[in-house]
C-alpha cells in the first residue's frame, strides 16, 4: 500500500495568515494527488486535484504543488470558513487508494 | 445539479449485514464510477473500493473482500454498498462518491452505521 503523511496533524492559525499543509507519499505517485476540506458533520469537499488543478468554484487562495513524493497545500489567506480538516489522498494506484491522515486546522 | 443521496442511519448486531443506497441524480449515471469511502468517528478517511455503474465492474481494497459487496441498479441511476460480517469496528459514516479520473468530485451526505450487540 502507499502510505500518504501528513503534517502537522493539527495547526493553530489566524485570520489572514498564509497556511501550509504538507503530504509525503511513501513512493512516487505523479501528480496523482487530490485534497479535500472536511467540516464536522460533512462530507469531505475537493479542493484541488492532479496535485495542482483549483476543482471549479474552490476559491483561488487554495493552491497545490508538487510531484512525486512531496507535495503541498497552501491557503494564501486564511478565511473563518476555512478552518476544518484537510486530507490528501493518492490515486495513482487502486491497491488501494489511500489518504492521509489528516490536518486539523484551528483558529488561534 | 450533482447529487448524491444515501440512504438513512442502520444500528446493526454483530454478524448481521448492512445494505446502504446511494441515489444518483443531475448526471449521467453510467458516466462515473461510484466509490465508497468511510470514516469513523473522529478518525481519517477509509476506501472501500469502486464499482462502474456502466458494466457493474467492481474492484474492492483488499481489507475489506470477501466482505462488500457493490451493485448499482441503473434504471434507476443508484448505487448499493452491502457490508456482511459486521464487527463493532465497523461502526463508521458511509460515504458514496462520484469519481472523475481518480478524484472525488461529488459526495452523499453520508450513512451513519452503528454496530453493537
Amino acid at each position: 500500500d502507499i502510505q500518504m503523511t501528513q503534517s502537522p496533524s493539527s495547526l493553530s492559525a489566524s485570520v489572514g495568515d498564509r497556511v501550509t499543509i504538507t503530504c509525503r507519499a511513501s513512493q512516487s505517485i505523479d501528480d496523482y494527488l487530490g485534497w479535500y476540506q472536511q467540516k464536522p458533520g460533512k462530507a469531505p469537499n475537493l479542493l484541488i486535484y492532479k496535485a495542482s488543478i483549483l476543482e471549479s468554484g474552490v476559491p483561488s487562495r487554495f493552491s497545490g504543488s508538487g510531484s512525486g513524493t512531496d507535495f503541498t497545500l497552501t491557503i494564501s489567506s486564511l478565511q473563518p470558513d476555512d478552518f476544518a480538516t484537510y486530507y490528501c489522498q493518492q490515486y495513482n494506484t487502486y491497491s488501494p487508494l489511500t489518504f492521509g491522515g489528516g490536518t486539523k486546522v484551528e483558529i488561534k | 445539479q450533482v447529487q448524491l443521496v444515501q440512504s438513512g442511519a442502520e444500528v446493526k448486531k454483530p454478524g448481521a449485514s448492512v445494505k446502504i443506497s446511494c441515489k444518483t441524480s443531475g448526471y449521467s449515471f453510467l458516466g462515473y464510477d461510484i466509490n465508497w469511502v468511510r470514516q469513523a468517528s473522529g478518525q481519517g478517511l477509509e476506501w472501500m473500493g469502486w464499482m462502474n455503474p456502466n458494466s457493474g465492474n467492481t474492484g474492492y481494497s483488499q481489507k475489506f473482500q470477501g466482505r462488500v459487496t457493490m451493485t448499482r441498479n441503473t434504471s434507476i441511476g443508484a448505487a448499493y454498498m452491502e457490508l456482511s460480517s459486521l464487527r463493532s469496528d465497523d461502526t463508521a459514516i458511509y460515504y458514496c462518491a462520484r469519481e472523475r479520473a481518480g478524484r472525488f468530485d461529488s459526495w452523499g451526505q453520508g450513512t451513519l452505521v452503528t454496530v453493537s450487540s
